[in-house]
């Protein structure tokens, strides 16, 4: 079946440690993103890839980094320097092209500080 | 800039009762819409988009609806809810050649009583 994978679903992280999250996609998407969800904000856009070995920053990059070394592939390192991760984040996949627009989500995973 | 507001952070309705889940957004250009359900700890899912052709949209399980241009709206509605429809709702924006990125609303979270 095609989709997107996120793993772990849980992920738990001490203080000053930076943590990857894994978003994998087969379904032959040109763009990747990844989302940042908290009670009561909606999503907000972290990071997005058009292509391959190419990303933007998003709205609240700050603390994050991604690489896109493959078309199937878009992790997220959540660094130390980011003083608030405890949320629920979600890649999401798009063709990006025309009206063919819609992104497809993942599972999430939910980083939790201890 | 672009913009979305869900005019509603919760809504409460019976089952079988009508849904009204309303949605105004800011765009410059003719942007693509979409409505997304996410239930609790999962993804989101689409429901329903437009984009430029017909202004009401039929979308799944039941679900539709209608982009006005003259009120900037995209008002999502179902004629009779069913338990299973409680989960959060978003609208969200894709501006018109902006590589797939999208905007989301802060969300509107149904209820649905027995």
């Amino acid at each position: 079946d095609g989709g997107i994978t996120q793993s772990p679903k849980y992920l738990f992280r001490k203080e000053g440690q930076n943590v990857t999250l894994s978003c994998e996609q087969n379904l032959n998407h040109d763009a990747m993103y990844w989302y940042r969800q908290d009670p009561g904000q909606g999503l907000r856009l972290i990071y997005y890839s058009q292509i391959v070995n190419d990303f933007q920053k998003g709205d609240i990059a700050e603390g994050y980094s991604v690489s896109r070394e493959k078309k199937e592939s878009f992790p997220l390192t959540v660094t130390s320097a980011q003083k608030n991760p405890t949320a629920f984040y979600l890649c999401a996949s798009s063709i990006a092209r025309g009206d063919r627009n819609e992104a497809f989500f993942g599972q999430g995973t939910r980083l939790t500080v201890v | 800039a672009q913009s979305v507001t869900q005019l509603d952070s919760h809504v409460s309705v019976s089952e079988g009762t009508p849904v009204l889940l309303r949605c105004n957004y800011s765009s410059s250009y003719s942007p693509s819409l979409f409505w997304y359900v996410q239930h609790p700890n999962k993804g989101l899912q689409l429901l329903l988009k437009y984009t430029s052709a017909a202004t009401l949209v039929k979308g799944i399980n039941g679900f539709e609806a209608e982009f006005k241009k003259s009120e900037t709206s995209f008002h999502l509605t179902k004629p009779s809810a069913h338990m299973s429809d409680a989960a959060e709702y978003f609208c969200v924006v894709s501006p018109y050649n902006q590589g797939g990125k999208l905007i989301f609303g802060q969300g509107t979270e149904l209820s649905v009583k027995p």
